[in-house]
């Protein structure tokens, strides 16, 4: 059973510039959820989507936001970067949620903004 | 006020000793509670779940639940350096949709 994949692994862009990560669950997971991970601040929930509606929300700004189709893959944009966006973002599926369910995670993106 | 509150440490301990990590919540009605382990420069995962009062064994893992004292603890008997990582505490809230909340991690150094 494939795991949960996460493209691109490494990338790198400049303040201003937006970015889109993308992450393919585990076959018959259908929520996805997206965290932010930066030394000192564990992880900061971004959003969680279910069956492509948007089920959970963190206290990010509105450049963050992402969506889910209908095979369950689901994108992360981040637009009008910051040099604090700079971080490793993973995401995590689960078959029924992130509060029911254990959470299977990716290798994550790890975005430098310079 | 942070709602999972774990120290931070490090906690260090030898080879074989037992190593305890806890883990505090806030939401009383709180109904899941996570243990993930996340090596340097690896993603987080799964340690234990644990969703009634008491222990759960697995191997050398216990979880502890205590709803009443809104406490989660992991204990690793037998610690080997390989168990050196980062495990974060997570704690599903109740009501619609069930968010899940992270603590911060311990950070746990096993010497040889």
């Amino acid at each position: 059973k494939a795991g949960v994949t996460q493209t691109p692994r490494y990338l790198i862009k400049t303040r201003g510039q937006q970015v889109t990560l993308s992450c393919s669950p585990i076959s018959g997971h259908r929520s996805v959820s997206w965290y932010q991970q930066t030394p000192g601040q564990g992880l900061q929930f971004l959003f969680e989507y279910f069956s492509e509606t948007q089920r959970n929300k963190g206290n990010f700004p509105g450049r963050f936001s992402g969506r889910q189709f209908s095979n369950s893959r689901s994108e992360m944009n981040v637009s009008t970067l910051e040099l604090g966006d700079s971080a490793l973002y993973l995401c995590a599926s689960s078959e029924q949620g992130a509060g029911a369910n254990v959470l299977t995670f990716g290798a994550g993106s790890r975005l430098t903004v310079l | 006020q942070k709602e999972v509150e774990q120290n931070s440490g490090p906690l260090s301990v030898p080879e074989g000793a037992i190593a305890s990590l806890n883990c505090t919540y806030s939401d009383r009605g709180s109904q899941s509670f996570f243990w993930y382990r996340q090596y340097s420069g690896k993603s987080p995962e799964l340690i234990m779940s644990i969703y009634s009062n008491g222990d759960k064994e697995d191997g050398r893992f216990t979880a502890q639940l205590n709803k009443a004292s809104q406490y989660v603890s992991l204990l690793i008997r037998d610690s080997q350096p390989s168990d050196s990582a980062t495990y974060l505490c997570a704690v599903s809230q109740t009501g619609n949709n069930r968010k899940l909340i992270w603590g911060l991690g311990t950070s746990l150094a096993v010497n040889p």
